[in-house]
């Protein structure tokens, strides 16, 4: 089952941009990369999922180098309101059985 | 549509007594999740189903039991509650396994 590793927390200025990098090691062939936000007392919201290269929406951008073995997310621009937990998921989008949520890197941006 | 709604949003149990946790979802989604997240902790897998009468194990089923009788509900059941099962807990639902999951807001337990 694929796991995954992420910082514990960073910090950063408001407009600055952030990368967060998820390590996957043991990521499968039928694995996707999936990334949630969560802030306090909510539960976790999607921001984006990818298989490869690179995929953007209009809030954030996931880059996947072409091994898969790990991720990374970029909050372009982050304000007071991007504060969260970001959670790095890996797993097959056909099943439901190996979705693990790890501890989470927890983002605080700083006026 | 309201999106996944739990039921209670707090509640206090003693040791020993039991409880169902409801969850409804409006999407007509057929993946329906319980995860547990304890303080500072990320999110546990509880159960899971794929459909209406199929459900599974997940991460840390033990002391929980489900069931999925319509598309639309999918309760937890906790029969006799231990301290250990303080946490907050969080029904999910996706259209197919791996694809966007919707989370409701989540019923705080304190079992004492």
């Amino acid at each position: 089952l694929a796991k995954t590793t992420q910082p514990i927390s960073m910090d950063s200025y408001e407009g600055q941009e952030v990368n967060i990098t998820c390590s996957h090691n043991n990521i499968a062939t039928n694995d996707y990369i999936t990334w949630y936000q969560q802030f306090p007392s909510q539960g976790p919201r999607f921001i984006i999922q990818g298989y490869k290269t690179k995929v953007t929406n209009e809030v954030a951008s996931l880059f996947i180098p072409a091994d898969r073995k790990s991720s990374t997310l970029s909050l372009p621009r982050v304000s007071l309101s991007d504060t969260a937990v970001y959670y790095c998921l890996v797993g097959d989008i056909r099943g439901a059985n190996n979705l693990f949520f790890g501890t989470g890197t927890r983002l605080t941006v700083i006026p | 549509n309201a999106g996944v709604t739990q039921t209670p949003k707090f509640r206090i149990l003693k040791i020993g007594q039991s409880m169902t946790l409801q969850c409804t979802q409006d999407m007509n989604h057929n993946y329906m999740y319980w995860y547990r997240q304890d303080p500072g902790m990320g999110l546990k897998l509880i159960y899971y189903s794929v459909g209406a009468g199929i459900t599974d194990k997940g991460e840390v089923p033990n002391g929980y039991n489900v069931s999925r009788s319509t598309t639309e509900d999918f309760p937890l059941r906790l029969e006799l509650a231990a301290p250990s099962q303080t946490s907050v807990y969080f029904c999910a639902s996706s259209g197919l396994g791996g694809e966007t999951q919707y989370f409701g807001p989540g019923t705080r337990l304190l079992v004492l």
